[in-house]
């Protein structure tokens, strides 16, 4: 069975703090996909990225990066420089191959107080 | 707006009721995708269609639940006597083929329709 914890509910930062979000997964597949996922108050789930479980290449997109280990099963968020406007939910997300159910975790509020 | 679209945005409905919600997906997408979610939870997969083949339904969807989408293009999700526990969210996805090597895998959701039942 395919399961993703996000063990951090709520996360409070002051603006320009950096902030990191915890994802671990579980998973027989050998090939795999994980995403991140935005969801502002608006409802809208809003892609971010997408890691395959053969790639292990840490990436950096302007403020946001992705730690993806696989000996820990973890696949990480960051967000450097933290603003007002990265307040949402954040989902992190399981994929296989074929049909694209996606498994999300319970999410991470992250609230950023000016 | 070339976005996933849904509708209504909100329902507020007595136990017993019927309900629908509409999706229509980015027009050149073949797949879409229903989901459920429930505050402070993830979504969770209810079921999806490849263009107007229901090709899986997960094990949520209780014998109330049905899902169209008979042209492949909008699709329809109806819940038959409602329960309060039918109270969530539920949000459309739609993407452009498989998941693969050459494909992001991105789906594309709606806003969603917040199902209130009383």
């Amino acid at each position: 069975a395919q399961k993703v914890t996000q063990a951090q509910t709520e996360i409070s930062v002051v603006e320009k703090e950096d902030v990191t979000l915890d994802c671990v997964y579980e998973t027989r597949d050998t090939t795999y996909y994980l995403f991140w996922y935005k969801q502002p108050p608006s409802g809208e789930l809003v892609f971010l990225i997408r890691r395959n479980s053969f790639d292990e290449q840490n990436e950096i997109s302007g403020r946001y990066s992705w730690n993806f280990q696989k000996s820990t099963s973890s696949f990480n968020f960051t967000i450097t420089a933290s603003q007002v406007v990265d307040s949402a939910v954040y989902f992190c997300a399981l994929g296989n191959t074929g049909f694209q159910k996606l498994v999300f975790g319970t999410g991470t509020r992250l609230l950023v107080s000016p | 707006d070339t976005g996933v679209s849904q509708d209504p945005r909100h329902k507020i409905t007595k136990r017993g009721q019927n309900v629908t919600f509409r999706c229509d997906p980015i027009s050149e997408h073949n797949r879409l995708y229903w989901y459920r979610q429930t505050l402070g939870q993830g979504p969770e997969f209810l079921t999806y269609f490849q263009n107007e083949a229901q090709l899986e339904k997960s094990r949520l969807l209780s014998d109330r639940f049905s899902a169209e989408r008979p042209k492949g293009s909008f699709s329809t999700l109806e819940i038959q006597r409602t329960e309060q526990g039918d109270s969530a969210m539920y949000l459309c996805a739609s993407s452009l083929g498989s998941l693969g090597i050459s494909n992001t895998g991105e789906l594309f959701f709606g806003e969603g329709s917040r199902l209130t039942v009383l």
